[in-house]
C-alpha cells in the first residue's frame, strides 16, 4: 500500500515565525512531490512542486525533499495569519495517480 | 482561462437517488482527475482519464461510480443508488501533458449530502 504521512497537528505557530510541515512516503520509486493550501470548504491550491533532493524556495514557501529518507518539507517563513489551514502532501508514484496525505492544519496566531 | 469548473457546488438526494457532476477542466489540459474527499482526510484518488481514454480506477470506485469524458474535454461523474456513505466533497482536477508529475489544478468541488 502506498502511503503518505503527515502529522494532523494542529501545528501552532505565532505570527513572523517559521512553520515547519514535514512529509513521509513510502514508495521508494516516488517522482514528484507537491504541496497543496486547503482553507476550510475550499479545494485545494498549489503551492509549490519538487522533483529533485534539495531545496526549492518561491517566496516566503521552501520545500526541501530527500528521497534517500523518503522525506519532503514544506518551510513558511514569516508566517502570517492568512497562511492558517490545512497544508496537504502529494506524491505522485508512477505515470498515472497522485496520492495525498490527510494534511496538517497549521495555525498562525496573530 | 477560467480554470477547472464544477457544477453543481452543492448536491442534496435521499438515499437510492441517482446524481451526476460535471467538470470542465483547463482548456488543452489532457488529464482530468476526480477525486473524493471526507472531512478530516486527504484527497481520495478516484479515477482519472487522458483525453478521453479512462486510464486508471481506484478500488474505492464500486461499480455504482461511473466516469465519462466523452470528447476528452468536459467530464461527469454518476453514482447510482447513492449510499450515506457517498456524502463527501467531490473534487476534479486537471493537468497539462501526459504524465502524473505535472501540478493538478482543482475545481471548487461538488459537495454531496445523502439524507
Amino acid at each position: 500500500q502506498k502511503e503518505v504521512e503527515q502529522n494532523s497537528g494542529p501545528l501552532s505557530v505565532p505570527e513572523g515565525a517559521i512553520a515547519s510541515l514535514n512529509c513521509t512516503y513510502s514508495d521508494r520509486g516516488s517522482q514528484s512531490f507537491f504541496w497543496y493550501r486547503q482553507y476550510s470548504g475550499k479545494s485545494p491550491e498549489l503551492i509549490m512542486f519538487i522533483y529533485s533532493n534539495g531545496d526549492k524556495e518561491d517566496g516566503r514557501f521552501t520545500a526541501q525533499l530527500n528521497k534517500a529518507s523518503q522525506y519532503v518539507s514544506l518551510l513558511i517563513r514569516d508566517s502570517q495569519p492568512s497562511d492558517s489551514a490545512t497544508y496537504l502532501c502529494a506524491v505522485s508514484y508512477n505515470n498515472n495517480d497522485m496520492r495525498f496525505g490527510a494534511g496538517t492544519r497549521l495555525t498562525v496566531k496573530p | 482561462d477560467t480554470g477547472v469548473s464544477q457544477d453543481p457546488r452543492h448536491k442534496i438526494t435521499k438515499r437510492g437517488q441517482n446524481v451526476t457532476f460535471r467538470c470542465d477542466p483547463i482548456s488543452e489540459h489532457n488529464r482530468l482527475y476526480w477525486y473524493r474527499q471526507t472531512l478530516g482526510q486527504g484527497p481520495e484518488f478516484l479515477t482519472y482519464f487522458q483525453n478521453e481514454a479512462q486510464l486508471e480506477k481506484s478500488r474505492l470506485l464500486s461499480d455504482r461510480f461511473s466516469a465519462e469524458r466523452p470528447k476528452g474535454s468536459f467530464s461527469t461523474l454518476e453514482i447510482q443508488r447513492t449510499e450515506q456513505g457517498d456524502s463527501a466533497m467531490y473534487l476534479c482536477a486537471s493537468s497539462p501533458g501526459q504524465y502524473s508529475n505535472q501540478p493538478q489544478h482543482f475545481g471548487d468541488g461538488t459537495r454531496l449530502s445523502i439524507l
